[in-house]
């Protein structure tokens, strides 16, 4: 079956510009989390949802950093004023019963 | 604060032989989990380790959980070239959180 997509695969802005970066998660699965990875690390939490609400966003790093999920399905990070160092690959990943989280091919951000 | 600590960060080794990834963390924890990412590419789970005690095996690979001693091993015996990649560990850090932390990753490269 399908498993979780995310898009663009590549993203490249400017400095200052705002960004949505989305995420179908595998059908069925109520349990949606955002990563982000850099270069040479390992995956950091951001957000986690279940169904439609934000279970635990104390992995966001600041209040330009904001997702949603309305309909406990897709999910938009949005990420406003970029900068520099938000450039990282944004992983997605979506769970059906908490033991594991199949992750997405990511979205690559480059912020210029 | 958990922390997640992999060693060693860089593996180089010949096809046949056998070696011992190490993942150590730092606070309390009944579910870690393992990882692979191959280059330019997601993460693919591997293991889900939930108890102490716990061992999985998938092939060539090895994981254990010792949650007294905080450390998971990833065992890989008689190394192919698919191997070839970066494995990571990754720790929920208690009861009733979905986050996962991740440590830094192994990067494995095998020889023939």
């Amino acid at each position: 079956g399908a498993g979780v997509s995310q898009t663009p695969s590549n993203k490249v802005t400017e400095k200052g510009k705002y960004v949505e970066l989305r995420c179908d998660p595998i059908s069925g699965h109520t349990a949606l989390y955002w990563y982000r990875q850099s270069l040479g690390q390992g995956p950091e939490f951001l957000i986690y949802f279940q169904g439609t609400g934000a279970a635990d966003d104390s992995g966001l790093p600041n209040d330009r950093f904001f997702a949603v999920r309305p309909e406990g399905s897709v999910s938009t990070l949005k990420i406003q004023r970029t900068e520099r160092g938000d450039s990282a690959v944004y992983l997605c990943a979506s769970s059906s019963d908490r033991l594991t989280q199949y992750f997405g091919p990511g979205t690559r951000l480059t912020v210029l | 604060e958990l922390k997640v600590e992999q060693n060693p960060l860089f593996l180089s080794m010949q096809e046949g032989k056998n070696y011992t990834i190490y993942c150590n963390y730092s606070t309390t924890s009944d579910r870690l989990y393992w990882y692979r990412q191959d280059p330019g590419k997601s993460l693919e789970s591997l293991f889900v380790l939930l108890s102490n005690g716990a061992v999985k095996q998938e092939g060539r690979l090895m994981a254990s959980l010792d949650t007294k001693a905080r450390l998971s091993t990833l065992h890989i015996t008689a190394a192919v070239h698919d191997l070839s990649a970066t494995y990571f560990c990754a720790v929920e850090p208690g009861a009733g959180s979905y986050q996962l932390t991740f440590g830094k990753g192994t990067k494995l490269s095998v020889i023939p």
